[in-house]
């Protein structure tokens, strides 16, 4: 079965400190990859994907992602955090088997505070 | 563009009541998703449309709940009769289909109903 594991509740960081929020996925194929931040009562907002190529993706808002084939990893990454970065993050996976309709499978979410 | 456009952002509704909660996708998107999401269950996909046709309804949690896409440009998503555990935010999303399966979806700002 396809999956997507955001193995942090909650990751807390202080300003101007690089952040990491962390997924790892399990799917059948190549894996589409993405990410999405989501702000207090907002909608969620497309970050960055990956589809192929080079591993390190560059995303909005300073957002970057490493794709990690042996490790099935697609960390969020960011060298220096702001505490507008604080809110919740999702990672997804495209569902192959669903072809090119681009049903998604999303993580649980990660909850980023960032500290002043 | 202005988005994929949710109406209404608000709705407070007496248990029993019909629900009927709207989506205009953005213009030229071909796939539109209904998703669900409660503190207690994170992000849920309720049913999702391909070229106004529903593809996977397999989210939709009762009959009470139904959804129709009469055109290209307007989705509904009803619930009939509404009770206290369908309060949640519910968010429309679309994207376009390129036959690649690659583009990411873009949500709207959510309809936050509540069923007391």
């Amino acid at each position: 079965a396809q999956s997507v594991a955001q193995p942090e509740d909650q990751v807390n960081v202080a300003e101007g400190n690089p952040l990491t929020v962390k997924c790892t996925y399990s799917v059948s194929g190549n894996p589409y990859l993405f990410w999405y931040v989501q702000y207090p009562n907002r909608g969620l907002q497309f970050l960055l994907k990956y589809i192929t190529g080079d591993n390190l993706v560059k995303g909005s808002y300073g957002f970057e992602a490493e794709f990690n084939k042996s490790q099935t990893s697609f960390h969020l990454k960011k060298p220096s955090a702001l505490v507008s970065d604080s809110a919740l993050y999702f990672c997804a996976v495209r569902d192959h088997g669903s072809g090119n309709t681009g049903k998604l499978i999303f993580g649980q979410g990660t909850t980023l505070q960032v500290k002043p | 563009d202005a988005g994929v456009i949710q109406s209404p952002r608000h709705e407070v509704t007496e248990m029993g009541q019909e629900v009927t909660l709207r989506c205009k996708p953005i213009s030229g998107h071909n796939s539109l998703f209904w998703y669900r999401q409660t503190m207690m269950r994170g992000l849920e996909l309720l049913i999702y449309f391909n070229n106004n046709v529903p593809i996977d309804d397999s989210g939709m949690p009762e009959d009470r709940f139904s959804a129709k896409m009469p055109n290209a440009s307007f989705s509904t998503l009803k619930i009939q009769p509404s009770e206290p555990r369908d309060s949640a935010v519910y968010f429309c999303a679309s994207r376009s289909v390129d036959g690649t399966g690659y583009n990411e979806q873009f949500f709207g700002p959510g309809t936050r109903l509540t069923v007391l």
